[in-house]
């Protein structure tokens, strides 16, 4: 799992906090993905980055906000977050958003709100 | 809509005994079809996929899957289960320019 890293491994934020999470893809792909994965609920897609530039924002709630800097780095920026925003967030990229593409995974961040 | 359903949740099989994920989908047009494990504490890692081509697919571990169009199924099938194969599968789907679809995941056990 080197191919994909994400930091911190473990958050845990009060629901006035400010945290931002951050993924590197060491594939040289040009497309990178945030997911929230829930106890029994499939992967939610939340964002889209292809090339650096944002092609997909499924109806997230604007308290998470999302960077790509570059086509290997990318953030989730967190602000007044819901207790029901605990999850597993997973940061994946893959070749191209070509869907033929399978994509790679990080390791993902355990949030926790309080 | 597109959807994967994977109607189990668990599956629980012998050690050494042959396994069978199921996974359906609903998607338009040419159906792009995934499978994908998850360890524990660990993110997703792909198994195998189904583009075009022969029905029967081979992936990483000895794993396999068998593309049905008519049934829209795509079962994931090992023939001799190992204990280290437990962990939550997914199956995925795509249908050409729409999103990535996730099943909701079925956790294999592996009993010694």
């Amino acid at each position: 799992e080197t191919g994909v890293t994400q930091t911190p491994r473990h958050l845990v934020m009060g629901m006035t906090n400010k945290k931002s999470l951050k993924c590197e893809q060491h594939l040289g792909h040009n497309a990178m993905y945030w997911y929230k994965q829930s106890a029994k609920k499939p992967l939610e897609l939340m964002f889209v980055y292809s090339l650096e530039e944002r092609v997909e924002n499924n109806s997230v709630p604007s308290r998470f906000s999302p960077e790509c800097p570059n086509s290997s780095h990318l953030f989730l920026h967190l602000h007044t977050l819901q207790p029901e925003d605990s999850a597993l967030y997973l940061c994946a990229s893959s070749r191209s958003r070509q869907a033929t593409y399978e994509q790679y995974f990080g390791p993902g961040t355990r949030l926790t709100v309080t | 809509a597109q959807s994967v359903a994977q109607p189990e949740d668990q599956v629980n099989v012998a050690e050494g005994n042959p396994l069978t994920v199921k996974c359906t989908y609903s998607v338009s047009g040419n159906p792009y079809l995934f499978w994908y494990v998850q360890y524990p504490n660990r993110g997703l890692q792909f198994l195998l996929k189904y583009i075009t081509g022969d029905n029967l697919v081979k992936g990483s571990y000895g794993f396999e899957a068998e593309f049905n169009k008519s049934q829209t199924s795509f079962h994931l099938k090992k023939p001799s289960a190992l204990v280290s194969d437990s962990a939550l599968y997914f199956c995925a789907a795509h249908g050409g320019a729409q999103k990535l679809v996730f099943g909701q995941g079925t956790r294999l056990t592996i009993n010694p």
